[in-house]
């Protein structure tokens, strides 16, 4: 059984262009959730969703980022006109939710590093 | 919303003792406290994880303690090794399948 995959694993973007980050959660997984890490800093919530639906964007900045999960295919990550402040490894985690919140665990990927000229 | 802070953020040990790492949260709402280990350039792994409806759980080396009247709960590795040298991150959500919340992380180094 893969683990989380993400891909690709270092991006490079100048600004202003369009960053698309993909994740595919392991297999019988129907939660994704998308994380943002700077340097020397911790985990930072974005997004949580499920199949077709988006259950918590709490965490993701107002402009430019958007997240998707569609039926079929890899949940992406997609951040327009990326500015410098966007450089940062993006993190994706999956759950199986089986309606048991006892045995409900977060596996995450390895991350995109994402580098902004 | 939740905020978890962690102490101390290094934290250097010789090979063979204990590390402990400490964690507070903010809502009393939160229900589940998982523990991630991050080496370089990996994703971070689940090590453990405690509920709120157990004091302390115990994974050979590892161990966690929770003590939900104070908010608070600790990570305790014993005989530690060098391949435990990695960032530490503490976590809080209300549970299992929400949103986790997490620590500013510890980077521990095991000294051989």
């Amino acid at each position: 059984n893969a683990g989380v995959m993400q891909n690709p694993r270092h991006l490079v973007r100048r600004r202003g262009q369009e960053a698309r980050l993909r994740c595919s959660p392991m297999k019988g997984h129907s939660h994704v959730y998308w994380y943002r890490q700077l340097p020397e800093e911790g985990l930072k919530f974005m997004v949580y969703l499920q199949k077709e639906n988006i259950i918590d964007e709490s965490g993701m900045p107002k402009e430019r980022f958007s997240a998707e999960f569609p039926k079929e295919g890899p949940s992406i990550l997609r951040i327009q006109q990326v500015v410098r402040g966007d450089s940062a490894a993006y993190f994706c985690a999956s759950s199986p939710w089986q309606g048991d919140a006892t045995n409900e665990k977060l596996f995450f990927g390895s991350g995109t590093q994402l580098s902004v000229l | 919303g939740e905020n978890v802070e962690q102490h101390p953020s290094t934290l250097s040990v010789q090979e063979g003792d204990s590390a402990v790492i400490k964690c507070t949260y903010s809502d009393s709402a939160s229900n589940y406290f998982p523990w991630y280990k991050q080496e370089l350039g990996k994703g971070p792994q689940l090590i453990i994880d405690i509920r709120s409806n157990v004091g302390e759980k115990k994974d050979q080396r590892i161990a966690v303690t929770l003590n939900k009247t104070a908010k608070h709960f600790s990570l305790h590795i014993t005989e530690t090794q060098p391949e435990d040298s990695a960032v530490y991150f503490c976590a809080a959500a209300e549970t299992s399948y929400d949103k986790v919340i997490f620590g500013p992380g510890t980077s521990l180094s095991v000294i051989p």
